[in-house]
């Protein structure tokens, strides 16, 4: 079955640092999104990627999807305390609505 | 915001009681979904719903089971809990629309088995 493999797990930054965490999946996704969850929340839509080697930015996050469809990315540019949380990648092959999610990555921002 | 309730958002109950987690949205929207989620971990699919009376078992085996009798109404029982169904339960509900296909979750409810 498909599988969504995101690194790192944890990721800990000084405040106005740079953070990015990766996705790759076993097999080419038809579209891939980008959600994140607060600590003791649920998770939260921020973007869905649908094109070979998109790229968009919503202020200081920056969404990539690789040009195989296999892979992607999420940048944060200077982080800020309001960013901790996990972000989860999610992939979706096929036709079906059904979402793979990768293990997420754990931001703590130290302020 | 969206629109979808989880209730109770917490429980605690003990070996082999029978429980139903209850999931509502008010969207409309067509698919529903279950995840199974441990503390700091990833979601686990166990089940989903693309309309009612259509019901499918997700990627990870789960002992429970769900109906979706109405468009609005996707909950999951539980027959006989056990400690190894201890997690967080998460619901979630989406509609195609201009080609996102964007899950919306509930809260969450956090199942405790003694």
């Amino acid at each position: 079955g498909q599988q969504v493999m995101q690194i790192p797990q944890y990721q800990h930054v000084q405040e106005g640092e740079d953070f990015t965490t990766y996705c790759n999946s076993s097999t080419t996704l038809s579209n891939i999104q980008w959600y994140k969850q607060r600590p003791g929340g649920h998770p939260v839509f921020l973007i869905q990627l649908v094109k070979s080697g998109e790229v968009k930015k919503q202020k200081r996050l920056t969404f990539q999807f690789g040009e195989a469809k296999k892979n992607s990315s999420l940048h944060i540019t200077a982080t800020q305390t309001t960013d901790v949380g996990t972000y989860f990648c999610a992939g979706s092959g096929g036709s079906n609505y059904k979402l793979t999610f990768g293990k997420g990555t754990l931001l703590t921002v130290n302020p | 915001e969206a629109d979808i309730y989880q209730t109770p958002r917490y429980l605690v109950i003990g070996t082999g009681k029978k429980i139903t987690l209850e999931c509502s949205q008010t969207m409309g929207h067509d698919k529903m979904y279950w995840y199974q989620q441990d503390p700091g971990m990833e979601l686990h699919l166990i089940h989903y719903s693309y309309g009612v009376n259509s019901t499918e078992k997700g990627d990870l085996s789960s002992e429970s089971t769900v109906s979706r009798i109405r468009t609005e109404h996707f909950p999951l029982t539980l027959e006989s809990a056990r400690p190894s169904h201890t997690s967080q339960y998460l619901c979630a509900s989406s509609e195609l629309r201009a080609g996102l296909n964007i899950q919306y979750f509930g809260a969450g409810t956090r199942l405790s088995v003694l």
